[in-house]
């Protein structure tokens, strides 16, 4: 079973759109994340969850908008989309932890905006 | 969190031990060194952390040096399906930090 999966894991669409990803862990995990990796490969942390409440915001436009229904989903929702929107983003989770911190990665959604 | 050095990329024969080094000189006492990898077209795969001993599982050793200012990550038998960016990442533990992903080592393992 796949421990942290996403959906979809291809997703071409036009400028102007509205679009979600979901993404779903089976792991117990307290806590879910959003990357993006973007066309220059560095990763960066979008948004953090810790049972469903919002812990980490980096400056990301107000267009994505992060929902968290219950602990084991955080689905990224993304308005008007843009041409530099597209990226790969990693949902990722990892248990609650005041020490070492193992983040289990998702298989990524390849995002194209034409 | 501290920022880290690591080489663009290195080479490794396949079956040869890969020896991955990283420079953290501006490490907090309560940072832990993290090392992750991304093989092409997946997801960030955890391979090990420590804060201060060097630390052994099934995938690497991780060896910290006694200032903790670097770091080696040691693959003992590189395998073709070892090839991958290599990220050293140091952070405060807790989940509620976040891992900040720098430019990583691309290793390539030859036949």
């Amino acid at each position: 079973d796949t421990a942290v999966s996403q959906t979809p894991k291809y997703l071409v669409t036009q400028m102007g759109n509205d679009k979600s990803i979901k993404c779903e862990q089976n792991l117990g995990h307290d806590t879910m994340y959003w990357y993006k990796q973007d066309s220059k490969k560095f990763l960066k942390i979008m948004f953090s969850y810790n049972n469903k409440e919002l812990i980490i915001n980096e400056t990301v436009p107000n267009r994505f908008s992060p929902k968290s229904p219950d602990k084991a989903h955080l689905n990224l929702h993304i308005n008007s989309l843009e041409l530099g929107d597209s990226a790969v983003y990693f949902c990722a989770s990892s248990p609650l932890s005041a020490t070492g911190n193992t983040i289990y990665f998702g298989e990524g959604s390849w995002l194209t905006v034409v | 969190d501290a920022k880290t050095t690591q080489p663009p990329s290195m080479d490794c024969a396949e079956g040869r031990a890969a020896n991955l080094p990283c420079n953290h000189s501006t490490i907090s006492g309560n940072e832990y060194v993290y090392w992750y990898r991304q093989i092409h077209s997946q997801g960030p795969q955890y391979i090990i952390h420590g804060l201060k001993n060097n630390e052994t599982n099934e995938m690497a050793s991780l060896i910290i040096t006694e200032d903790r200012k670097s770091s080696t990550l040691i693959l003992p038998h590189a395998t073709l399906r070892d090839t991958a960016v290599y990220y050293c990442i140091v952070r405060v533990g807790g989940s509620n930090y976040k891992l900040t992903f720098g430019k990583g080592t691309l290793l390539t393992v030859n036949p």
